[in-house]
């Protein structure tokens, strides 16, 4: 069946790049996504692409997808304290087009 | 910012009692979801609801859970005869659209989830 694996945990200073790797099983995923939860806060979207691209830049969100690989990484350049959150990735297929896949969710903390 | 509302942020109740989840959904949206996240698991879809009716279940929504739009604004979740395994974050979503293949997705906006506690 479909499955969304991520690493749990990220750490990294504030003004580094945090990267967020994500892998996926199903190969006919139309659209990856991914959400950014805050404590006590809803699921809320940053980003998505499409799986016929293999970038896509918006200001500091970098999404990187290897289809070969099933890969999907989210780079945030120069990162700030308030992007201390959960990010999951998320995908959906033609097939099931009416729900989410999700990944476990990384952790990122960014410490001062 | 429309956004969508869900009440009550937590609910506890005891084994076997029946609890409804609220949700208001975007007002212009016409799809709406039920997403769950039991702590230290992945989000899971339960429900997708469209034009009065259930789109697609889960093998989680069983006989157990019911989905309702009651009126022009609310929809709910029902589930009957709590277990202690139901305990997690039940999420809402709507949005305008569902995915269309080469066109952009139309996003899920999210509630900010209420926490069912079964004790």
């Amino acid at each position: 069946g479909e499955d969304v694996e991520q690493s749990l945990f990220l750490s990294v200073r504030e003004g580094d790049s945090s990267v967020i790797n994500c892998t996926y099983t199903d190969s006919s995923s139309t659209y990856l996504y991914w959400y950014k939860q805050e404590p006590g806060a809803g699921l809320q979207l940053l980003t998505y692409i499409f799986s016929n691209m293999d970038m896509k830049q918006d200001q500091r969100l970098t999404v990187l997808l290897n289809k070969k690989d099933k890969h999907l990484s989210l780079r945030i350049a120069d990162t700030q304290t308030g992007d201390s959150a959960i990010y999951f990735c998320a995908e959906i297929n033609a097939g099931n087009n009416r729900k989410l896949i999700w990944g476990l969710g990384t952790s990122l903390a960014v410490n001062p | 910012e429309p956004e969508v509302t869900q009440t009550p942020s937590h609910q506890v109740t005891q084994m076997g009692q029946e609890v409804i989840l609220r949700c208001v959904p975007i007002s212009n949206h016409l799809y709406f979801y039920w997403y769950r996240q039991i702590l230290g698991q992945k989000v899971e879809f339960l429900v997708s609801f469209y034009n009065n009716e259930i789109s697609e279940k889960s093998e989680i929504f069983d006989d157990q859970f019911s989905v309702e739009r009651p009126d022009g604004s609310n929809f709910t979740l029902k589930i009957r005869s709590t277990k202690l395994e139901d305990s997690a974050m039940y999420f809402c979503a709507s949005s305008e659209g569902q995915i269309q293949i080469l066109r952009p997705p139309y996003e899920q906006y999210f509630g900010p989830g209420t926490r069912l506690t079964v004790t």
